[in-house]
């Protein structure tokens, strides 16, 4: 299985919503990243995940939360978001240093 | 992480050989350069990686000059489908590292 999934395809909240992004993969990567896009932009790089442990963390406002559950699972817990926050949000994994990036998670915040 | 700097976008006609250019003038003893292409609304895909000189799989070519100050991706024979957003990424080969995409190239490829 070389594949990562990502749910749900597309989600639209509010701003006073509580939700979750979720991210699975089968291939035993220990490495789990998640990147959020903004239209014409490339991905800008969250949060990283090495062995279950957060390892990188870009500043990201306090309204994202992750979570690594299990090598299989990440998450990301969303609250209180602004519209600015649409976006695409990715899940990457990796073995060594390429990534394998899921189809993505389309975000609207009305 | 050394910047990379790459056209912004490119057209060209099926069949064509695409080459594309990336400078990266800072680019560090120990770092490798990386593309990826992204199709709109899915997540980017690696294409090949390299050090130094010439890369080829089956998918593209890549091009080091022996300066590494810039590399070429060569996309031989390019199709519709080839039109995409392509990234070129230079840093070390560690785990968990964060990838820092540039603005990367649009390709369009017109019939």
């Amino acid at each position: 299985d070389t594949e990562v999934t990502q749910t749900p395809k597309h989600l639209v909240m509010g701003m006073t919503n509580k939700k979750s992004l979720k991210c699975e993969q089968h291939m035993g990567h220990r490495a789990m990243y998640w990147y959020k896009q903004k239209a014409k932009k490339p991905p800008e790089l969250m949060f990283v995940y090495s062995y279950e442990k957060l390892s990188i963390n870009e500043s990201v406002p306090s309204r994202f939360s992750p979570e690594c559950p299990n090598s299989s699972l990440l998450n990301l817990h969303l609250h209180a978001l602004q519209p600015e926050d649409s976006a695409l949000y990715l899940c990457a994994t990796a073995l060594t240093d390429t990534q394998y990036f899921g189809p993505g998670t389309r975000l609207t915040v009305l | 992480l050394a910047k990379t700097t790459q056209p912004i976008s490119m057209d060209s006609y099926e069949g064509q050989e695409v080459n594309i250019t990336c400078s990266h003038n800072n680019i560090a003893t120990n770092d490798y350069i990386t593309w990826y292409q992204q199709f709109p609304s899915q997540g980017p895909r690696f294409i090949i990686q390299g050090y130094k000189t010439k890369v080829t799989n089956e998918v593209a070519s890549l091009f080091i000059p022996a300066d590494r100050k810039s590399s070429t991706l060569s996309l031989p024979r390019v199709s519709l489908s080839d039109t995409a957003v392509y990234y070129c990424l230079v840093g070390e080969r560690e785990y968990g590292n964060k990838l820092v995409f540039g603005a990367g190239t649009i390709l369009r490829v017109k019939s």
